[in-house]
């Protein structure tokens, strides 16, 4: 069984850019969720999606939107970039997410730097 | 607004002692709690969990408690090892059955050989 792969591991962009990360989830899982760890701080939820469908979203702006596949991979997409987006960016999968005990794994993470 | 907070950013603790890790909350509609684990340079990793309906949960070397009206928890390493070198994440659901998690900002954890 593969685990969670993210790319690319490092990015930098420029204020005003977009950009799109990266992730494949464990196979077999159906949900995937994305995170915001900025510098010092305990990672942030940004989203959820479940079967190609968004099923939950944290307190980020409409500018960070996202896309999951059937293959198991997803995207994270970042329009009109800020200098308070550069941090580490961890996508997670499970199996569901109707149970707490649904757990959820990490992959590395791409660290991207605004500029 | 922080609802999972690890107050002690830094914890160092000789091998084969004990090592108490904190964790407050103050969301009363969090359920369920969990402990990640987090090396350089990769995801974190689940650890133990506790359902707000027990107050321990034992695993292994690791414990974790739950006080519930205190809204505090803690993760006990008995005895720790180097290898437990890491940042340590808390990290709470809320009720209503959905798995994303409110992290903490985490305790480096120095196991000291």
């Amino acid at each position: 069984e593969t685990g969670v792969t993210q790319s690319p591991t490092h990015l930098i962009k420029t204020r005003g850019q977009q950009v799109t990360l990266r992730c494949s989830s464990q196979s077999g899982h159906n949900t995937v969720s994305w995170y915001q760890q900025a510098l010092g701080q305990g990672p942030q939820f940004i989203f959820q999606y479940y079967r190609e469908e968004e099923n939950g979203r944290g307190n980020f702006p409409p500018r960070f939107s996202g896309l999951q596949f059937p293959n198991y991979s997803s995207e994270l997409n970042v329009n009109a970039l800020e200098l308070d987006d550069s941090a580490l960016y961890l996508c997670a999968s499970s199996l569901g997410w109707r149970k707490a005990t649904d757990t959820q794994y990490f992959g590395p993470g791409t660290r991207l730097t605004v500029l | 607004d922080q609802q999972v907070k690890q107050n002690s950013p830094s914890l160092s603790v000789q091998e084969g002692r004990i090592s108490i890790l904190n964790c407050d909350y103050t969301n009363s509609m969090f359920d369920y709690f969990l402990w990640y684990k987090k090396y350089p340079a990769e995801g974190p990793t689940f650890l133990i969990s506790i359902s707000s309906i027990k107050d321990k949960n034992e695993d292994g070397r690791f414990t974790v408690f739950l006080n519930k009206s205190a809204k505090h928890l803690s993760l006990h390493i008995v005895p720790s090892q180097p290898g437990d070198s890491a940042v340590y994440f808390c990290a709470a659901t809320p009720k209503g059955g959905a798995n994303n998690l409110f992290f903490g900002t985490g305790t480096r954890l120095t196991v000291i050989p």
